[in-house]
């Protein structure tokens, strides 16, 4: 069975250009969480969903940043335009709604030079 | 505002002997709590869930306990090998907010 499934794997931009960073959940997962992991921060929960609708996007940055979610087995986490200080692992994940027990994707590996 | 804390930040221990990783967290209302590993460039690999009503779970030589009302998780790690070696980090869940630890970075020496 196929896990959370993150693309691309790397995205190596200059700064001001959009990204697009995308996501398909567990097959049956109805939430879904992106996180962006820095060493100086950590891990930070940046929007979650649940059945498609967003929830909680109180970790979103700036309106630089933005996140949809059209069906049940897609995501897109959007910059732009982008920054230096926007370059880190971004990580999408998904639950059961009933349980929020997480499972995790590989990542996007972001550099904005 | 919950916070979570992971001490030590770094822990090295020799192979097979038994270890335990601390996570505390400052409000006892919540709704579960899980650990993951994280290893080198990788993503995050659930071990174990705990729900708030829960007081331990177990999985092959991985044992979480929850004690809400101090405020700490602990997990267990019986017989330490070199593929133990990881990144380990508690996450707790509140109903509605998600809330990580900084992690404990785990070397098992061979």
């Amino acid at each position: 069975d196929a896990g959370v499934i993150q693309s691309p794997r790397h995205e190596v931009t200059e700064m001001g250009q959009e990204v697009t960073l995308r996501c398909k959940p567990i097959s049956g997962h109805n939430s879904l969480f992106w996180y962006r992991q820095t060493m100086m921060r950590g891990l930070e929960l940046l929007i979650y969903f649940n059945n498609n609708v967003p929830i909680d996007d109180s970790g979103m940055p700036e309106d630089r940043f933005s996140a949809k979610m059209p069906n049940a087995s897609f995501s897109t986490l959007k910059i732009q335009p982008s920054e230096p200080r926007d370059s880190a692992v971004y990580f999408c994940a998904s639950s059961l709604v009933e349980s929020y027990e997480q499972f995790f994707g590989p990542g996007t590996r972001l550099t904005v030079l | 505002k919950q916070e979570v804390t992971q001490i030590p930040a770094a822990l090295s221990v020799p192979e097979g002997e038994n270890l335990v990783l601390n996570c505390s967290f400052t409000d006892s209302a919540i709704y579960n709590l899980q650990w993951f590993r994280q290893d080198p460039g990788k993503g995050l690999t659930s071990l174990l869930l705990i729900q708030s009503s829960q007081r331990e779970q177990t999985s092959g030589r991985l044992n979480a306990s929850l004690d809400k009302s101090s405020g700490r998780s602990t997990l267990y790690i019986a017989a330490s090998q070199p593929g133990d070696s990881a990144t380990y980090l508690c996450a707790v869940n509140t109903g509605n907010q998600f809330y990580f630890g900084t992690g404990t970075s785990l070397t098992v020496i061979p």
